[in-house]
């Protein structure tokens, strides 16, 4: 059964950092893409960003909102995947979600609970 | 960046009624669209992809059609447990952008 489960969210001051954690079960992730996708209260999905598999070198694509202040990476030791946030804003309130897509597309079909990040003073 | 715009934003229907959501991209994205439906507290759901392939375990009630900047889905005969927010999503080129939502509600 394929499995994503987020954590690592929390309350975070504007300017803070916070790191959050994606980890996948029931599935080859070394050869999978994984997205993240935010979702503030009450409002649409914003597409965060993607790192690929290994079969396409692991490489790194952004939303222009977030492009130097997020950093997606991977560990395939732990089947994990990671969104680091920097110079965080109280825009960037959200649930975060990590999401794996069909193989060979960008459609998404499986997606974690997600994980609330607050930021705020 | 593509911009997707589905309308209507909301709905009101009744179980059994056959309802149709559309979006259109701001510029052509061939085949490259999905549709996935979110209840609250919940994470989203792929219901279609590829504008018009029905996923894996989703019933046939649903269905997509569409290529080029305008996308269709259609509920056939609405049950009670598609109450929901649908949204369109755009696959052609990054940033993956998605519609604003449509939220179906019991009429």
């Amino acid at each position: 059964e394929v499995q994503l489960v987020e954590s690592g969210g929390g309350l975070v001051q504007p300017g803070g950092s916070l790191k959050l954690s994606c980890a996948a079960s029931g599935f080859s992730f070394s050869d999978s893409a994984i997205h993240w996708v935010r979702q503030a209260s009450g409002e649409g999905l914003e597409w965060v960003g993607r790192i690929n598999g290994k079969v396409h070198d692991f490489g790194s694509a952004y939303a222009a909102s977030m492009k130097g202040r997020f950093t997606i990476s991977r560990d395939e030791s732990r089947s994990t995947a990671y969104l680091q946030m920097n110079s965080l804003k109280t825009d960037d309130t959200a649930v975060y979600y990590c999401a794996r897509p069909i193989s060979g597309t960008t459609f998404v079909d499986y997606w974690g609970q997600g994980t609330l990040v607050t930021v705020s003073s | 960046d593509i911009q997707m715009t589905q309308s209507p934003s909301s709905v009101s229907a009744s179980v059994g009624d056959r309802v149709t959501i559309t979006c259109r991209a701001s510029q052509d994205i061939g085949s490259s669209l999905a549709w996935s439906q979110q209840k609250p507290g919940q994470a989203p759901k792929l219901l279609i992809y590829a504008a018009s392939r029905l996923q894996s375990g989703v019933p046939s009630r649903f269905s997509g059609s569409g290529s080029g900047a305008d996308f269709t889905l259609t509920i056939s005969s609405l049950q009670p447990e598609d109450f929901a927010t649908y949204y369109c999503q755009q696959a052609y080129s990054f940033p993956i952008t998605f519609g604003q939502g449509t939220r179906l509600d019991i009429k």
